[in-house]
C-alpha cells in the first residue's frame, strides 16, 4: 500500500465549478497535511495546510481533514483556468520527520 | 523574498560519472530535503537533513549520498550516475519544528539526463 494516495486524474471541470481533490494516507501517526500546486515545468508551491480535523478555508480553497478515515481533501470553488495544474497532497509523518507526497492529481479547468 | 537556489537547471552526464547537485537556502531553515520527480511516480524523498552534518535516508537513497557541511547548503551526490537516475531533482527546505516541517520551499529543480 502506498503511503499517500491520490486519484491521478486528469480531472476536468468547467470554469466556475467546484473542483474536489482527494487524498488518503496510511500512517495513523501523521499530524500535518499539506496541499501543493505545481504548474507544468515549475516547482511545487504550498497553497494550504491543515492540522486539525474539520475544514479550513482560505479564499476559494477549503481543506478538509478526517483523521479517523485518514482522508484529506481540497475543494476549489469558482474554479478558474489559472487553477489548471497538478495538485500534490503531502503528509508529515511526524514520527519520522519525513514529508511524503502523493503522486498528484492533474486538474484542468475548461473555459 | 525567501529563496532556495539549485546550482544547475539542466545537466547532461555520462553513465559512471560522479554528479554533484548543489542547493543553497537563505531562510535559515534547519530542514533540507532532496526529492526526485518522475512522471507517474510523483515526488520521492531521497535524503533529508535536520541539522548540519546530519542526514537521514528517505525512501529511495540507493545510489545517492548527501553532504551538509553548512546550514544553508545541502548537496546531493551521485557517485556513479546511471541511466535510471535521469530525473528532475528538487531541493526543498523548511523549519525544524513540526508541524512546520511540511511547509516546504522548493528550488527550481535540476533536470539531470544520464546518457
Amino acid at each position: 500500500q502506498k503511503e499517500v494516495e491520490q486519484n491521478s486524474g486528469p480531472l476536468s471541470v468547467p470554469e466556475g465549478a467546484i473542483a474536489s481533490l482527494n487524498c488518503t494516507y496510511s500512517d495513523r501517526g501523521s499530524q500535518s497535511f499539506f496541499w501543493y500546486r505545481q504548474y507544468s515545468g515549475k516547482s511545487p508551491e504550498l497553497i494550504m495546510f491543515i492540522y486539525s480535523n474539520g475544514d479550513k478555508e482560505d479564499g476559494r480553497f477549503t481543506a478538509q481533514l478526517n483523521k479517523a478515515s485518514q482522508y484529506v481533501s481540497l475543494l476549489i470553488r469558482d474554479s478558474q483556468p489559472s487553477d489548471s495544474a497538478t495538485y500534490l497532497c503531502a503528509v508529515n509523518q511526524t514520527s519520522y520527520d519525513k514529508v511524503i507526497f502523493g503522486p498528484g492529481t492533474s486538474l484542468s479547468v475548461i473555459p | 523574498d525567501v529563496k532556495v537556489t539549485q546550482s544547475s537547471r539542466y545537466l547532461v552526464k555520462r553513465t559512471g560519472e560522479k554528479v554533484f547537485l548543489e542547493c543553497v537556502q537563505d531562510m535559515d531553515h534547519e530542514n533540507m530535503f532532496w526529492y526526485r520527480q518522475d512522471p507517474g511516480l510523483g515526488l520521492r524523498l531521497i535524503y533529508f537533513s535536520y541539522d548540519v552534518k546530519m542526514k537521514e535516508k528517505g525512501d529511495i537513497p540507493e545510489g545517492y549520498s548527501v553532504s551538509r557541511e553548512k546550514k544553508e547548503r545541502f548537496s546531493l551526490i551521485l557517485e556513479s550516475a546511471s541511466t535510471n537516475q535521469t530525473s528532475m531533482y528538487l531541493c526543498a527546505s523548511s523549519l525544524l519544528a513540526a508541524p512546520n516541517t511540511g511547509e516546504l520551499f522548493f528550488g527550481e529543480g535540476s533536470r539531470l539526463t544520464v546518457l
